[in-house]
């Protein structure tokens, strides 16, 4: 059952703590996001790559958010430093390569994190 | 500016009547649309897709029609059932490739 994972499911820090989540997008997929959920805002765009490259990160607060993809079975998502504000549910979600029929996404079970 | 409107507001209804969720948006001419469901703690789950070509799209008790003059989609679920209550999400290919934006959600309670 392919699926994405995510690492660590819940993550509690101290503000000014660097923080990293892991996501294993699923075999064959050529497209990773990261998404960030709140209440407030919903499901923002931070970031999104294909084949590795990263495509767009204009939804990613630059000073502090990194993320990059060490090969094709990891992405990863840094903030340093935290700051309560990052407070979220993080989800990663990967998909088929473009030209795909459906073109849907698939999410992982998401990253929540809280900064004191 | 750019926006993808769902009702905010929860909507309830009674079991076997049909649900009707929209979603608006605006300066965006989006490829296809996407409805997802998330249920409380999961990540959000694919459930269909409209192109911005086709007016109606069915898949069991699920149907969703898309009007690009009107930047509308409805999403519809007759015979609704309590397992079915979730919030669910509109989401317009605003990009290359499969890149999504989404809409914020409406929480959808079934009630006995």
């Amino acid at each position: 059952d392919a699926r994405v994972t995510q690492t660590p499911r819940h993550k509690v820090t101290e503000m000014g703590q660097e923080v990293t989540m892991r996501c294993q997008p699923i075999l064959g997929h050529n497209t990773v996001f990261w998404y960030r959920q709140t209440m407030m805002q919903g499901l923002e765009l931070l970031a999104y790559f294909r084949n590795r490259a990263p495509l767009d990160d204009s939804g990613m607060p630059k000073d502090r958010f990194s993320a990059e993809m060490p090969d094709a079975t990891l992405a990863t998502l840094k903030i340093q430093p935290s700051e309560p504000r990052d407070s979220a549910v993080y989800f990663c979600a990967s998909g088929l390569p473009t030209g795909s029929d459906t073109g849907e996404l698939f999410f992982g079970e998401g990253s929540r994190l809280t900064v004191l | 500016s750019q926006k993808i409107e769902q009702n905010s507001e929860a909507l309830n209804i009674q079991e076997g009547k049909t649900a009707t969720l929209t979603c608006n948006y605006t300066n965006y001419s989006p490829a296809y649309l996407q409805w997802y469901r998330q249920d409380p703690g999961r990540g959000p789950v694919f459930l269909l897709l409209i192109r911005e070509n086709e007016k109606e799209k069915r898949k069991e008790r699920l149907k969703v029609t898309f009007d690009t003059t009107l930047k509308q989609s409805l999403f519809h679920i007759t015979a609704s059932q309590p397992a079915d209550s979730a919030t669910y999400l509109c989401a317009l290919a605003t990009g290359g490739g499969n890149k999504l934006t989404f809409g914020t959600g409406t929480q959808l309670k079934v009630e006995l």
